[in-house]
C-alpha cells in the first residue's frame, strides 16, 4: 500500500484560505469514507482535525474542513492563522482493513 | 486521567529485535482498538497495524508482515510491538495510538509520547 500523495507544502497569508488535497486510488479514498486529517506541530504529536470526510471532533476550529471526491479528498483552512503553521497528513481506511497515511504537506503562514 | 505511556527509547543494532511498550490507564481497556505508527526522523507518518485488545486480532501493513507482532496483556492494560530484524530503516519515533471510538475505522485520537528506536552499529 502507497502512501497517499499530498503536495509537499502549500503557503498562504494570515486570513487567506487554503486547500490541501490527499490523492488515492480506488482501494482507500476511493472506496472509503473513513478518511481523516491530522495536524502535527515541530516537537509534538499529531492532532485528529476530521474524520469521516467532514466530521469536526468537539474543540477543533470550524475554519478546518473537509471534503471528498473520487479518490482526492481536500482538507481546507479558512482564515488562516499564524498557529495553523504546521504539517497535515492525510488518511485513510482501505479495502484490506488497514490504514495508510499521506505523505505529509508543510502549511507556512506568509 | 486517560493516556497512554510508552516505554524509553532503545538502542539497537542491526538485525536484533525490540519491543515497545505501551501502558494504558483512564478507559476501558478492550473497548478501543490501539495502533501503531511510526515517524522516521524529519519524514511522514507510517502506520504499522493494529490489535483489538479484547480479542487479540491484529492487522498489519503488508510491508511489515512476517515481521512485526502486536501483543496485549488484557490484565495490566498493556500493549506491546515487537519488531525484528532491524535495520537503520527501522529508526524513527513509535507512537502507540488508540482508536477515537470503539469501531475498526474509528480515527486516531490518542496518542502516547512515542518511543524513540535508534539502529545503529
Amino acid at each position: 500500500q502507497s502512501a497517499l500523495t499530498q503536495p509537499a507544502s502549500v503557503s498562504g497569508s494570515a486570513g487567506q484560505s487554503i486547500t490541501i488535497s490527499c490523492t488515492g486510488s480506488s482501494s482507500d479514498i476511493g472506496s472509503s469514507n473513513y478518511v481523516s486529517w491530522y495536524q502535527q506541530h515541530p516537537g509534538k504529536a499529531p492532532k485528529l482535525l476530521i474524520f469521516n470526510v467532514y466530521t469536526r471532533p468537539s474543540g477543533v476550529s470550524s475554519r478546518f474542513s473537509g471534503s471528498k471526491s473520487g479518490r482526492t479528498a481536500s482538507l481546507t483552512i479558512s482564515e488562516l492563522q499564524a498557529e495553523d503553521e504546521a504539517d497535515y497528513y492525510c488518511n485513510s481506511y482501505t479495502t484490506s482493513s488497514t490504514f495508510v497515511f499521506g505523505s505529509g504537506t508543510k502549511v507556512t503562514v506568509l | 486521567q486517560v493516556q497512554l505511556v510508552q516505554s524509553e527509547a532503545e538502542m539497537k543494532k542491526p538485525g536484533a529485535s525490540v519491543r515497545v511498550s505501551c501502558q494504558a490507564s483512564g478507559y476501558t481497556f478492550t473497548s478501543y482498538y490501539l495502533h501503531w505508527v511510526r515517524q522516521a526522523p524529519g519524514q511522514g507518518l507510517e502506520w504499522m497495524g493494529r490489535i483489538d485488545p479484547r480479542s487479540g486480532d491484529t492487522n498489519y501493513a503488508q510491508k511489515f508482515q512476517g515481521r512485526v507482532s502486536m501483543t496485549r496483556a488484557t490484565s495490566i492494560t498493556a500493549a506491546y510491538l515487537d519488531l525484528r530484524r532491524l535495520t537503520s530503516d527501522d529508526t524513527a519515533l513509535y507512537y502507540c495510538v488508540r482508536a477515537q471510538l470503539g469501531g475498526r475505522t474509528s480515527p486516531f485520537e490518542l496518542w502516547g509520547q512515542g518511543t524513540l528506536l535508534t539502529v545503529s552499529s
